[in-house]
């Protein structure tokens, strides 16, 4: 069974630093792997989509890199600001099925 | 264009009371799917929708919940005889399942369902 974990659940930091946020999977039979944002009362927004074959993607101050043969994720966040404070959620999609198995989130506080 | 839109963005309801919740996926998503967040925990599958395919109903917590998709386009989550936990945000995801898609899902803002 496909488990999706991050950490660490929550993190604060200085305006200014560069972060990572973790999460690993248990089954590396995965098509492709996503990170969104939540925000407070909010949807979800897709950061950066990851496929099985790809070994990272970036978007701006967003990179993320995919080791799937030790089952694990990166988001690295260059320059953080304070509009980054957002609960950060990775999720897999499976080979086999279609529908995203969900990490628990890094709630991201940063602090101006 | 437009996202996914989801409706009432609130909604509080006794116990014992159903509720329906709306989605409005992307225009041209084939796909459709429903999920759960209770306080503090991951997202949950609920149901997903696949073009004009038997859904996937293997996420459904109980046969008091149901949805279905008319036209391929709006779906409808209902809950019969609400319990309270199933308080928690409904949220409601969308993706074209084309080749170079990706099948990224794209969401909504979600319901906030509170039964007292």
């Amino acid at each position: 069974k496909q488990e999706v974990t991050q950490i660490p659940a929550a993190l604060s930091v200085p305006e200014g630093e560069n972060l990572v946020l973790n999460c690993s999977f248990t089954d590396s039979a995965i098509y492709n792997l996503q990170w969104f944002r939540q925000d407070p009362g909010k949807g979800l927004t897709s950061l950066l989509l990851i496929q099985s074959s790809q070994r990272e993607q970036t978007s701006g101050r967003l990179n993320a890199s995919l080791d799937k043969s030790s089952g694990r994720s990166t988001l690295y966040i260059a320059a953080s600001q304070p509009g980054d404070s957002a609960t950060y959620l990775c999720a897999v999609k499976l080979d086999s099925n279609y529908q995203l198995i969900w990490g628990a989130g890094t709630k991201l506080i940063i602090k101006p | 264009g437009a996202g996914v839109s989801q409706s009432p963005s609130n909604k509080v309801t006794e116990k014992g009371k159903d509720v329906e919740l709306r989605c409005d996926p992307i225009s041209g998503h084939t796909a459709l799917y429903w999920y759960r967040q209770s306080l503090g925990q991951g997202l949950e599958f609920l149901i997903y929708f696949q073009g004009n395919s038997a859904p996937d109903k293997s996420g459904l917590p109980s046969d008091r919940f149901s949805a279905e998709r008319t036209g391929g386009s709006v779906s409808t989550l209902t809950i019969q005889r609400t319990q309270q936990e199933d308080s928690a945000v409904y949220l409601c995801a969308s993706s074209s399942q084309g080749a170079s898609s990706y099948n990224e899902q794209f969401f909504g803002p979600g319901t906030r369902l509170t039964v007292l």
